[in-house]
Parts: structure tokens; sequence; C-alpha cells
């Protein structure tokens, strides 16, 4: 079956541009989650949605940051006026709602100029 | 504050030699210590899951212990392509639902 699907798999953008990062997470999956790794680092938890519950934003760094889910469905993660620090590679994971047995994607590697 | 610390930062065996890799954790109330590995380039694929002190999990060369304070990751006889980095990660204190990730030991198995 298909696994957790991220686009694009790169981007680079601009200081100052916005991005819009994509997660498909696994059909039948409630809970979908966001990430940050920068290079050489552990994971950064950014955002939790859990069926049709409030996500869960306190992982957010900075009002820049913002994400939807629709549904059970597709997320996207979008970051305004992109800042260099924003490089990293940004993950997504899906679960049936056991928060450890989490399902990752690829990832999303951002390089800001 | 949650905190969760690996140790070796990096460890390089030789094909065959066994070792440990280490996982410390300052949550109290544990709901749960979690494995993953992540091989370059892509997203960490879970491993195990331990909930309580004396628990083991294995899967192939790997064995997962929990303690009280911290969890071992054990690998017997590696292989090549054992080669990844292995995090471990446990529930936030508050909102169980989210997970606090240690920075990972990169293991390079040389043949």
């Amino acid at each position: 079956g298909a696994g957790v699907s991220q686009s694009p798999s790169n981007k680079v953008t601009e200081k100052g541009k916005d991005v819009e990062l994509r997660c498909d997470p696994i059909s039948g999956h409630t809970a979908l989650y966001w990430y940050r790794q920068r290079l050489g680092q552990g994971l950064e938890f950014l955002i939790y949605f859990q069926g049709n519950s409030a996500p869960d934003k306190s992982g957010l760094p900075s009002d820049r940051f913002s994400a939807e889910r629709t549904g059970e469905s597709v997320s996207t993660l979008t970051i305004q006026r992109t800042q260099q620090e924003d490089s990293a590679v940004y993950l997504c994971a899906s679960s049936l709602g056991r928060v450890g047995e989490q399902f990752f994607g690829p990832g999303t590697r951002l390089t800001v100029l | 504050e949650d905190q969760v610390t690996q140790s070796p930062e990096a460890l390089r065996l030789q094909e065959g030699e066994s070792s440990s890799l280490n996982c410390s954790y300052t949550v109290s109330g544990l709901r749960g210590l979690f494995w993953y590995r992540q091989d370059p380039g892509k997203g960490p694929e879970f491993l195990f899951t331990l909930y309580s002190a004396g628990e083991e999990k294995e899967k192939e060369r790997l064995k997962a212990t929990l303690t009280k304070k911290e969890s071992f990751l054990h690998i017997t006889a590696p292989k090549p392509e054992d080669s990844a980095t292995y995090l471990c990660a446990v529930p936030f204190q508050q909102g169980a639902q989210k997970l606090v990730f240690g920075q990972g030991t990169r293991l390079t198995i040389n043949p």
C-alpha cells in the first residue's frame, strides 16, 4: 500500500518568499504530524492534527508558520516571508492515533537563499 | 522540561562487532519510549515501542531494553546494512500525542 508522500521533495527559494509544502498521509490515518529537522539534528515537533479536533500548534516557531488539513486527508504547511534559518528538512508523519508509531514521509528539503 | 539524550553521537563498528546505543530521558510518568531508524535522505522508520521498565523487544539483530531512566538499543553481529541514524523519542509530559526526539546516534558498520 502507499505510504506517506510529500511534495515537493526539494524546494529552493529566496529569502522573503512564501512556500507551501504538501503532505498526503496514509489513507485511514486520523493523526498527522509535521516536524522540522535541521542538518545533523533530531526532529522538532511543529504541529499535530487529530481528526476534527482543533490542531495542536504549540510547536510552530513563529506566526510565519501555519498549517491546514482537510478532514483526514491532505495537509499543507505554509511558511511566509521565509528566512535563512527556515532551511531544513520538513517531515510529515501519520498514524492511527498511537502517538509513537508514526509513519513518516520522505520529507521536503527546503533551502532559503 | 522533557529531555531525551542519546549517546554516543556517532559510532563506527566493524561488521560482526556488537555494541549498544543509549537513550536517557527525564520525563516522569513515562507513557512509552520509541525507537526509529533513519536512513540518509529518508524519513524515520518505526522500530520498537517500550512501555515499562524491564520490557524488551527484538527485531533481527536489534534488541531494545528499557529501565526507569534509560533505554538501550543493542545491536548483535551487525551488518553494513544496519548503518543508519537511530533515534529515540518519548511523548511530551503534557500533551502525550506529541513526541520529543533525541539527537540520534549515527551508526556506521564497516565491512
